[in-house]
């Protein structure tokens, strides 16, 4: 059975840092890869889809890379912004029910707050 | 852009009540999901549907059930709304890519409060 995890599950970075989070799933094959941002309260927000032909996704000061092999993608986040601060949730597409639609895995998220 | 929309921001029901959660998607896209967020527990899926009138379970179906009469309009359902249905509600939409890949677009969600 497919597993996402994010670690850690909380960061706090002062202003202008660059960091990196990280998603881990347990099941290499998979199809696309996409992260997202959620602010509370609030919907998920598209960030980045890398997809099945791809390693890599930029947007911005979002750089997202995906390893099948090893089981990890990494979320990129240049000069960070108090505005930055936010959940990010991973999520990966393993399976493929028996309607032929793809299933989404989500992680539990990293809660990212960003001080000024 | 594409635009997912749900019909409520905030809903506060009684228990046993007949509740309907409906989202609706401006894209024409084929997928539809309805997801609930719980501290702690991630997001699990209760039903998706992958083309008018058809649909699937999700991994938490117990307690709903969903209805898809047109392409951009799918519905949630709690028959008798139970307090342990308190939940952040979100819908989802997906949208096929060249090459089979395929990505999802969310609406603001709703937070159901059962009392």
């Amino acid at each position: 059975k497919q597993e996402v995890t994010q670690i850690p599950a909380a960061l706090s970075v002062p202003e202008g840092e660059n960091l990196v989070l990280n998603c881990s799933f347990t099941d290499s094959a998979i199809y696309n890869l996409q992260w997202f941002r959620q602010d509370p309260g609030k919907g998920l927000t598209s960030l980045l889809l890398i997809q099945s032909s791809q390693r890599e996704q930029t947007s911005g000061r979002l750089n997202a890379s995906l390893d099948k092999s090893s089981g990890r993608s990494t979320l990129y986040i240049a000069a960070s912004q108090p505005g930055d601060s936010a959940t990010y949730l991973c999520a990966v597409i393993p399976l493929m029910t028996t309607s032929g639609t793809y299933k989404y895995i989500f992680g539990t998220g990293t809660r990212l707050k960003v001080l000024a | 852009d594409v635009k997912v929309t749900q019909s409520s921001r905030y809903l506060v029901k009684r228990t046993g009540e007949k509740v309907f959660l409906e989202c609706v998607q401006d894209m024409d896209h084929e997928n539809m999901f309805w997801y609930r967020q719980d501290p702690g527990l991630g997001l699990r899926l209760i039903y998706f549907s992958y083309d008018v009138k058809m649909k699937e379970k999700g991994d938490i179906p117990e307690g709903y059930s969903v209805s898809r009469e047109k392409k951009e309009r799918f519905s949630l359902i709690l028959e008798s709304a139970s307090t342990n249905q308190t939940s952040m509600y979100l819908c989802a939409s997906s949208l096929e890519l060249a090459g089979g890949d395929y990505e999802q677009y969310f609406g603001p969600g709703t937070r159901l409060t059962v009392t």
